[in-house]
């Protein structure tokens, strides 16, 4: 079974900083994989599909790049609303990463 | 536009089988390309993969839970139900079903809004 595992942990940013999360597989995923945005309370949101599309209505600060092992979200410059957990998710099954939390520094 | 939620109980013992519907519009189970899953996220860890339908019946189960869910669709309720034996205090969690389609790469683009799920006596 494929392990996902995300670094770092915790990422604490200031507004319009850089936000880079890493996610990386234990075995090749090829390019399946997908990230997603959780806020308190909600339902995750999906940000990206197949290691770099965007989904519907995603801002272009989001942007997804990697393939085999190695993935990275980056989010260019932080939005008071990005702060959240990311999760990172491959199919082959469907698993989920353990999450990183972006929070204000 | 495309709407999911779940329903269920509550509360369930330890050792009952939860059984929970999903039910959906703005799509069609039946349209090719299309699935429904369901993810659990218990509470403040990390979300959980459970099953996937397909519109073709196929069926894909969390290794780790495979032997005490089930899956199923009713196609003219527009309808998803996930069986869940032997449940335990550890599955408390809150339950979400999804939309998921090839198109966006078996991602999960629409979520219902998740019915939290507490095991106890």
């Amino acid at each position: 079974e494929i392990v996902l595992t995300q670094s770092p942990a915790t990422l604490s940013l200031s507004p319009g900083e850089r936000a880079t999360l890493s996610c990386r597989a234990s075995q090749s995923v090829s390019s399946y994989l997908a990230w997603y945005q959780q806020k308190p309370g909600q339902a995750p949101r999906l940000l990206i599909y197949d290691a770099s599309n965007r989904a519907t209505g995603i801002p272009a600060r989001f942007s997804g790049s990697g393939s085999g092992t190695d993935f990275t979200l980056t989010i260019s410059s932080l939005e008071p609303e990005d702060f959240a957990v990311y999760y990172c998710q491959q199919r082959s099954p469907f698993t989920f990463g353990p999450g990183t939390k972006v929070d204000i520094k | 536009q495309i709407t999911l939620k779940e329903s269920g109980p509550t509360l369930v013992k330890p050792t009952q089988t939860l059984t929970l519907t999903c039910t959906f519009s703005g799509f069609s189970l039946s349209t090719s390309g299309v699935g429904v899953g369901w993810i659990r996220q218990p509470p403040g860890k990390a979300l959980e993969w459970l099953a996937l339908i397909y519109w073709d019946d196929d069926k894909r189960y969390s290794p780790s839970l495979k032997s005490r869910l089930t899956i199923t669709k009713d196609t003219s309720k527009n309808q998803v139900v996930l069986t869940m034996t032997n449940m335990d205090p550890v599955d408390t969690a809150t339950y979400y079903c999804a939309h998921s389609s090839a198109g966006i790469g078996w991602g999960f683009d629409y979520w219902g809004q998740g019915t939290l799920v507490t095991v106890s006596s």
